[in-house]
Order: C-alpha cells, then structure tokens, then sequence
C-alpha cells in the first residue's frame, strides 16, 4: 500500500496563477483533509470531506477550493494564488471520525512545498 | 473551543539523556491527545494517543505521555534521547466525537552527540 501520497511535491507560482494539488489514498478511508503548515503555527485545517462527493470548510477556508469527485481523490485548488499561500500543504485520511471511544487515526500524506511569489 | 499550547518552541538534549516535551489544552469537552512526530521533509507520524483509558500511554520508539486531567497536561517523554529522534513534534487535541483536530505550534527536538 502506498497509503496518501501528494502531487507535485514542489511548485512555484506567480501571483494570480491557478494550480491543483492532488491527494490519492489507497487505504478505502471515508474521510479525507487539506491542511497547511506555516512556521510556529503547526497544521490548519483548510477542507475536509467525509464521503465521496461531499466537501466541508474548516478552519482557513478563504482562497481555497476542493473537490471529492473519487472516493480516493481529494483536490486542493488555488483559483489565482496569493503570496499569502506560500505554504507546505499536507492532506490527511481516516476511516472515519473520532468517538468517545476510539480514535481512528488520521495518515498523513508527504505534503506539497508551494511558493507563491 | 479547543486549543493547545506547546510550552518549548525548541528543546536540545544531548544523546543518553532524558527527553521532555511539554503540552497543556483546554477543551470543553472530553478529548482525545496525541501527539506527532515530523522528521525533516517527511509527513507527521502518529507517536501515541490518549482516548480516556489509561492515563499512561506509551507509544513507537519508546515515547509515552500522562494525561493529568487536574494540570490539563499531556507531556511527552523518554528516558533515553537517539539521534534519530531529532524532529518536530506536535502536540494535537481532538474533542471527542469531533472531525477536526488541533494542531499545537510545535517543539522542534535536536539531539547534541
């Protein structure tokens, strides 16, 4: 299995272009994420999606959209990039949700280095 | 609202010696804790996880954390720091039944020979 993998792995964009990151997992997990990690502030959370075809905002959704077309599948798309973007973006997958009695643990994918300049 | 504070932005310990690495929360709710583990360009590792069983969770590589409910704690040990231990590492919480987990700022760990 080679569980959440990302593309690219890096990408440099003028300010105003448009690019599409993709997320596959091979792990058949309902639930898939799009954080962004800046220095000193850990990961944000930016979409996440609990089931084919359904999406959801999180925590830093401006400026961001995605989709969930595949089950295996989750698209970050920036429609015209901002410094401000200039990030490591991380997608994430789980089987399902945390409960009171388990914890069902979010993989991480190698994440995507992206300048925006 | 759930947040997480990592008390140490960095923390250097020489290789043989013990490992601290601090974590205080605030939840309204039950949480779940886990803490993270980054190695340089690499994606984040699950190290542990507390889900309301035992308070002393032990963890890969020889990691463990104690949930103390009272200090609103979650610290994370070792007795004896590797190399290889050198990463950053996050301190993450989850209210139970909740999709989204909180991330906190991070401790980066270098390990002196």
């Amino acid at each position: 299995n080679a569980g959440v993998t990302q593309t690219p792995k890096f990408r440099v964009l003028k300010t105003g272009q448009s690019m599409t990151l993709l997320c596959a997992q091979d792990m058949n997990h309902e639930y898939m994420y799009w954080y962004r990690q800046d220095p000193g502030m850990g990961l944000r959370l930016i979409h996440y999606s609990v089931g084919e075809g359904t999406t959801a905002k999180g925590e830093v959704p401006d400026g961001y959209n995605v989709s969930r077309l595949k089950k295996q599948n989750f698209l970050l798309g920036l429609e015209s990039a901002a410094p401000s973007q200039t990030s490591v973006y991380f997608c994430a997958s789980s089987y399902g949700p945390s409960t009171l009695s388990s914890y069902n643990e979010q993989f991480f994918g190698p994440g995507t280095r992206l300048t925006v300049l | 609202a759930q947040s997480v504070t990592q008390l140490d932005s960095h923390v250097s310990v020489s290789e043989g010696t013990p490992v601290l690495l601090r974590c205080n929360y605030s939840s309204s709710y039950s949480p779940s804790l886990f803490w993270y583990v980054q190695h340089p360009n690499k994606g984040l590792q699950l190290l542990l996880k507390y889900t309301s069983a035992a308070t002393l969770v032990k963890g890969i590589n020889g990691f463990e954390a104690e949930f103390k409910k009272s200090e609103t704690s979650f610290h994370l040990t070792k007795p004896s720091a590797h190399m290889s231990d050198a990463a950053e590492y996050f301190c993450v919480v989850s209210p139970a039944g909740r999709r989204a987990l909180t991330f906190g700022s991070g401790t980066r760990l270098q390990v002196q020979p």
